[in-house]
């Protein structure tokens, strides 16, 4: 499940960012979208999922006020939004594919997010 | 939510040694838990899933053994490339959770 995400992002503090993710037709609407962040020289961080039709979505808590996952199916793309950037949200982002509640071997290769005035 | 608590959080091996990291579960998790690899600028590679299933196309020389609360992961003879971080991650309950990741070197 080869997964493409979007390009680097710089960003202002309070400002939005949207990232994509974009899968292949023939197996995406298989799949849970999971959304993994990675601050610098931190650890590994998840943020919610999306459903493999889109219909549903689930979030962590700590982002559950600034974050919305939406899933473009015959695009084969889902994307992520985050609101209200602050410069502890500065990671790297992933999207990784599933076919449940659990992250496995299927990863885009990260969008780096910078939040700098 | 549920924590996981690794250890060490950096270890320095020589190449042919036997590397052991743990990950302790703050609740019983029975198998839901997998171990990553992460590379440096690259994303986590699945090594194990399942806590002892050993991912297609993974070298023998990793492995997984544990349930309930307690989990480890084994390099039986440390290569080079093997210089990485690990993490685990749980997947028993949301939120999904992972362990801080132990940074491998080589002695």
């Amino acid at each position: 499940v080869p997964l493409v995400q979007s390009g680097a992002e710089v960003k202002k503090p309070g400002a939005s960012v949207r990232i994509s993710c974009k899968g292949s037709r023939s197996t995406f609407t298989s799949f849970y979208l999971h959304w993994v962040r990675q601050a610098p020289g931190q650890g590994l961080e998840w943020m919610g999922f999306i459903s493999p039709t889109g219909d549903s979505t689930t979030y962590a808590q700590k982002f559950r006020d600034r974050v919305i996952m939406t899933r473009d199916t015959p695009a084969s793309t889902v994307y992520m939004e985050l609101t209200s950037l602050r410069s502890d949200d500065a990671a790297v982002y992933y999207c990784t594919a599933s076919s449940g509640y659990y992250i496995s071997d299927y990863w885009g290769q990260g969008t780096q997010v910078t939040v700098s005035s | 939510d549920i924590q996981m608590t690794q250890s060490p959080l950096s270890l320095s091996a020589s190449v042919g040694d036997r590397v052991t990291i743990t990950c302790q579960a703050s609740q019983d998790i029975s198998n839901y838990l997998n171990w990553f690899q992460q590379k440096p600028g690259k994303a986590p590679k699945l090594l194990i899933y399942d806590a002892s299933n050993l991912e297609t196309g993974v070298p023998s020389r990793f492995s997984g053994s544990g349930s309930g609360t307690h989990f480890t992961f084994t390099i039986s003879s440390l290569q080079p490339e093997d210089i990485a971080t690990y993490f685990c991650h749980q997947y028993d309950n949301l939120p999904l959770t992972f362990g801080q990741g132990t940074r491998l070197e080589i002695k």
